[in-house]
Order: structure tokens, then C-alpha cells, then sequence
């Protein structure tokens, strides 16, 4: 069974760091894996797919990458800014349609 | 577009009550997926269709809960009776849905659901 784990739980920075937000799994057999960012009392938005034959995406000051023998994805975010404030969730998918989530990562970020 | 729609955002209902979530997938997307969220459990996928069809419901927790999908642009899930238990937010997404093609799922704001 997938298992999906992010590292650290629980985030507080100040304005202006780089963060490293880690995700692993279990099975190392996935298509595809998926950032998402979740604000509080709000939907999840998608911030970066990878597929399982690439090894990272860029989005502006994110950069996300992958891993799939050792089982592990890193989202990078350059430049920390008060904005970037929310819970983000990481997500794998098999060979269906059924995303397997993490536990999320909440980040704060003070000005 | 106005992307995933649910309805209705808050529902608080007493034990044994009858609950409907309503949603509309974004216009031309082929699959579309409900999900709940607690703390304790995270974000879990109940159900999901392509082309109006259930695929996959080995994520509904009881008999307790069904869904379904009359049309391309609606879907319900249904809670009879509700318990306590079902206190969660329920998110909807939507994705094309096309085979062999891995696109992104989009999400609506979620139902936020209080059983007392």
C-alpha cells in the first residue's frame, strides 16, 4: 500500500529564506507526482506536476524534484515571502486516476 | 471559467440526518472526484467517475454513503443517515480525464460539514 510522508509537519520562517519542503513514499512504481497548496478554509491548488520521467519542474520561485528510485520529492521555494503562508501537500499518482496525498507540511512565513 | 463549483460551502445538520453535497465540474472535463479531509486522516478519496461512470469506490467508507452522477456537469454525494463521525470538509475536483494523459486535478473551495 502507497504511503505518503512529509517532512517537517510544521514550518515558521522568516521573510526572505529558502525552504525545503520534503516529500516521500513507499512504492517507487508512481506516474506522476503533484504539488499542491492548500490556504486555510480554501480548496487545493495545483503548483507543480511531475512527471515520473522528468526529475524536476520550475514555477517561478518553486522548484520541485524527484527522486522515484530513492522515493523522495523535494519542493524548493526561493525567497520565502509572508504570501507563501499556507499548507502544502504533495500527491502521487499509479497507474489510475487516484491521487495518494501526504501529511502536509504547514508553513508560516513572518515578515 | 468558474471553475469546480460546490455547493452548499457549510452544513451543519443533526445525527441521522440526510446530506447532499452538490458539485459541478469544470465545463469539459472528464473526471471528476470526491475527496474528505480531517485531521486525523488527511485528505482521502471517496470516489471517482470518468465519463459519468464510477470507477472507483473502494474510498467510501460505508454503505452509508453514495454517490453519483446523472450528467456530465453534476454530482451528488449523499450521507444517509449522517453521523458525527462525518464531520469533514468534502472537496470535489475535476481533471479531463483523457486516456493515458497525466493532467492535474482542480479542486473546488469544499464543503465544510458538522454532524452534531
Amino acid at each position: 500500500k502507497q504511503e505518503v510522508t512529509q517532512i517537517p509537519a510544521a514550518l515558521s520562517v522568516p521573510e526572505g529564506e529558502n525552504l525545503v519542503l520534503n516529500c516521500s513514499f513507499t512504492d517507487s512504481a508512481i506516474y506522476n507526482l503533484q504539488w499542491f497548496r492548500q490556504d486555510p478554509g480554501k480548496g487545493l491548488t495545483s503548483l507543480l506536476l511531475i512527471q515520473s520521467s522528468q526529475r524536476e519542474q520550475t514555477s517561478g520561485r518553486l522548484n520541485a524534484s524527484l527522486d522515484k528510485s530513492s522515493g523522495r520529492s523535494t519542493l524548493y521555494i526561493a525567497a520565502s515571502q509572508p504570501g507563501d503562508s499556507a499548507t502544502y501537500l504533495c500527491a502521487v499518482r499509479r497507474n489510475t486516476d487516484k491521487l495518494i496525498f501526504g501529511t502536509g507540511t504547514r508553513l508560516q512565513v513572518f515578515p | 471559467d468558474a471553475g469546480v463549483i460546490q455547493s452548499p460551502r457549510h452544513e451543519v445538520t443533526e445525527m441521522g440526518q440526510e446530506v447532499t453535497l452538490r458539485c459541478k465540474p469544470i465545463s469539459g472535463h472528464n473526471s471528476l472526484f470526491w475527496y474528505r479531509q480531517t485531521m486525523m486522516r488527511g485528505l482521502e478519496l471517496l470516489i471517482y467517475f470518468n465519463n459519468n461512470v464510477p470507477i472507483d469506490d473502494s474510498g467510501m467508507p460505508e454503505d452509508r454513503f453514495s454517490a453519483k452522477m446523472p450528467n456530465a456537469s453534476f454530482s451528488t454525494l449523499k450521507i444517509q443517515p449522517s453521523e458525527p463521525r462525518d464531520s469533514a470538509v468534502y472537496f470535489c475536483a475535476s481533471s479531463l480525464g483523457l486516456a493515458g494523459i497525466q493532467e492535474t486535478q482542480y479542486f473546488g473551495p469544499g464543503t465544510r460539514l458538522l454532524v452534531l
